[in-house]
């Protein structure tokens, strides 16, 4: 079975442009969340998208965006870059956002020059 | 925004030695608890779902508690091998909200 597959891995851009990432669930996984992890924070929530509804977005500006496609897979946006957004972007599908265990990918680490 | 604790922050064990760190969550609202291993490189792996008072759970070496009540998880490792050496990762679930709050990990060092 195929886990969850981000893309791009690795990307290097600068202060104003705009980015999009792009996550592919596991096969039946219909809930799919985003967070945000930067050095010395825990993982932060962004957002949870499940059959194509956000179902609950974290305490980021409004520059952040995501949505959800009929086949399940998601694509996160950010706006206008900012130096502090650098971070690791991970993506992690789950049956059930709660009561099933979320499974992750490897992530998009994300530049900002 | 919710307050998870995880200690202690890190810890170094000796091959063969047994640990346990603590996870620390708002008792009230409490959905669900999860813990995830981390490893440099790798993506988070869930190891417990854990959602009632009292569950214990048990993997191979690794085993947690959960109190709802107080609000606490201990999760236990015994005979610790090079292997275990990873972040481990507690994640809480409210029921007021589809979102998981994640603690900061506690980062474990296993030394041959």
């Amino acid at each position: 079975k195929a886990g969850v597959t981000q893309t791009p891995r690795y990307l290097i851009k600068t202060r104003g442009q705009q980015v999009t990432l792009s996550c592919s669930p596991i096969s039946g996984h219909r809930s799919v969340s985003w967070y945000q992890q930067t050095p010395g924070q825990g993982l932060q929530f962004l957002f949870e998208y499940f059959s194509e509804t956000q179902r609950n977005k974290g305490n980021f500006p409004g520059r952040f965006s995501g949505r959800q496609f009929s086949n399940s897979r998601s694509e996160m946006n950010v706006s206008t870059l900012e130096l502090g957004d650098s971070a690791l972007y991970l993506c992690a599908s789950s049956r059930d956002s709660f009561l099933a265990p979320q499974h992750f990918g490897d992530g998009t680490r994300l530049s900002i020059l | 925004i919710l307050n998870v604790e995880q200690s202690p922050q890190s810890l170094h064990v000796q091959e063969g030695d047994s640990t346990n760190f603590t996870c620390s969550f708002p008792s009230s609202n409490f959905y669900a608890l999860h813990w995830y291993r981390w490893e440099t490189a790798k993506s988070p792996e869930a190891l417990f779902v854990m959602t009632l008072n009292g569950d214990e759970k048990k993997k191979g070496r690794i085993s947690a508690t959960l109190n709802t009540k107080e609000g606490y998880s201990y999760l236990y490792i015994k005979g610790s091998q090079p292997e275990d050496s990873a972040t481990y990762l507690c994640a809480f679930g409210v029921n007021t909200g589809n979102q998981f709050y994640f603690g900061t990990g506690t980062s474990l060092t296993v030394i041959p």
